[in-house]
């Protein structure tokens, strides 16, 4: 079975400090796929990366960066130097060779304030 | 390149009514999912549908949802006799190839139940 977990429910920051969102997850497959999805207060989810078990090069994108470790079983999210823009809730997901669907981390509510 | 549509974006049923959702996937997939979101909540699978064909209605309640995926046409996920507890945001999402593909999300539906 699959499980991931993202234990903060809530992070509040004041904007340009940077946050880090945790993703813990857990499989006996070799091969599987992690993904990020923000929901803004809008509502819409968006997706943000798709990382597979056996690329685990960290990622960077503008003020995004993902941390990767096989070790801890962690797919980390880092926001530099925040923005009220950023506040949102992000979830995390695991996805292994063997399911159908996705397992979704119950998500974590990031609060910007200016 | 229009991305995932889903209407209408807001729904309001009284006790006992049917409610439709639609949901058009980005041009290309083949491969529909669907979600229930309740408030303060995580995302809940409840059926993954290739054209034509149900893969996994796993998460859907027994009784009162079906859903479908026509040769032509939108996926709708259907709701009889609603009641309040079906009141939630409805989400589609729709991916290319159905293995771990990533999943590109609708601006869901939000359904309340008077």
């Amino acid at each position: 079975a699959q499980k991931v977990t993202q234990a903060q429910t809530e992070i509040s920051v004041v904007e340009k400090e940077d946050v880090t969102l945790d993703c813990v997850y857990e499989t006996r497959d070799t091969t599987y796929y992690l993904f990020w999805y923000k929901q803004p207060p809008s509502g819409e989810l968006v997706f943000l990366i798709r990382r597979n078990s056996f690329d685990e090069q960290n990622e960077i994108s503008g003020r995004y960066s993902w941390n990767f470790q096989k070790s801890t079983s962690s797919f980390n999210f880092t926001i530099t130097a925040s923005q009220v823009v950023d506040s949102a809730v992000y979830f995390c997901a695991l996805w292994t060779g063997g399911s159908y669907i996705p397992t979704f981390g119950r998500g974590t509510s990031l609060i910007v304030h200016p | 390149n229009a991305g995932v549509m889903q209407n209408p974006r807001h729904l309001v049923r009284r006790r006992g009514q049917e409610a439709r959702l639609r949901c058009s996937p980005m041009k290309g997939h083949s491969h529909v999912y669907w979600y229930r979101q309740l408030p303060e909540e995580g995302l809940k699978f409840m059926v993954y549908l290739q054209k034509e064909n149900i893969i996994d209605e796993s998460g859907m309640p027994k009784e009162r949802f079906s859903a479908e995926f026509p040769k032509e046409g939108p996926s709708i996920l259907r709701i009889q006799q609603v009641v309040r507890g079906d009141s939630a945001a409805y989400f589609c999402a729709s991916s290319y190839t159905g293995s771990a593909d990533t999943q590109y999300f609708g601006p869901g539906t939000r359904l309340t139940v008077l």
